[in-house]
């Protein structure tokens, strides 16, 4: 079965440096979601693309977050500074479609340590 | 304001005994209710979902019981095995969003001894 691919898996990053993750989705989906997953609690949207174009980005803080997918395949979340609160799994997923029960496919998520 | 509650945090199960976890919900509006499991290192992966049209889904050793009028729905696991081992993520979305702005319980972490 295709998968969500994200790189890298692990990111180690002092408080202030810029990072950046990277998504390839699953080939034909059109929507794309990003997440922060603190542990202990659930996938909390980030921002959500609907081919190259940003749906909802209510939840990104965008004082230091951005997020593009330029030709609607791939996409690249930035975060720039890092924070130490910014420590946290960042997942994709891809769906074909953006319907309530359209199934959800996560990639493994990278990593993120700021110290 | 947390709209889906989740019950256990941890859950510890004997090789072949039912593991149930629970869910409460506060919006009436949500009408789609999906379970994830996730094991450490990986994304989640979508394992079983329901319509609030039905009272009970079953797939294999996985089964939802869903009750609207209590607005609550949970997982139960039967015979459950080591491999079970992992965290478990309920979650709700509604007409008017779709699947990936579900709201998410914060886990249940499963640990099946042999």
């Amino acid at each position: 079965e295709a998968e969500v691919a994200q790189s890298p898996r692990y990111k180690i990053t002092e408080k202030s440096q810029a990072v950046a993750f990277w998504c390839d989705p699953i080939s034909g989906h059109a929507t794309l979601y990003w997440y922060r997953q603190i542990l202990g609690q659930g996938p909390e949207l980030l921002v959500q693309f609907q081919d190259e174009s940003v749906v909802d980005d209510s939840q990104l803080p965008k004082d230091r977050f951005s997020a593009e997918r330029l030709k609607g395949v791939d996409s690249t979340l930035k975060i720039q500074p890092a924070e130490l609160g910014d420590s946290a799994m960042y997942l994709c997923a891809s769906s074909r479609l953006r319907g309530r029960d359209e199934k959800l496919f996560f990639g493994s998520g990278t990593q993120l340590s700021v110290l | 304001q947390q709209q889906v509650k989740q019950s256990p945090q941890s859950l510890i199960v004997q090789k072949g005994g039912i593991s149930i976890i629970n869910c409460a919900y506060e919006n009436t509006a949500f009408d789609y209710f999906p379970w994830y499991q996730q094991f450490p290192g990986k994304g989640p992966a979508l394992l079983i979902a329901i319509r609030p049209d039905v009272s009970e889904k079953k797939e294999g050793r996985f089964t939802i019981s869903f009750n609207k009028s209590a607005k609550q729905f949970s997982l139960h696991i039967m015979d459950s095995q080591p491999g079970d081992s992992a965290t478990y993520f309920c979650a709700a979305s509604s007409e008017d969003t779709n699947a990936g702005k579900s709201t998410f319980g914060d886990g249940t972490t499963l640990t099946v001894k042999p």
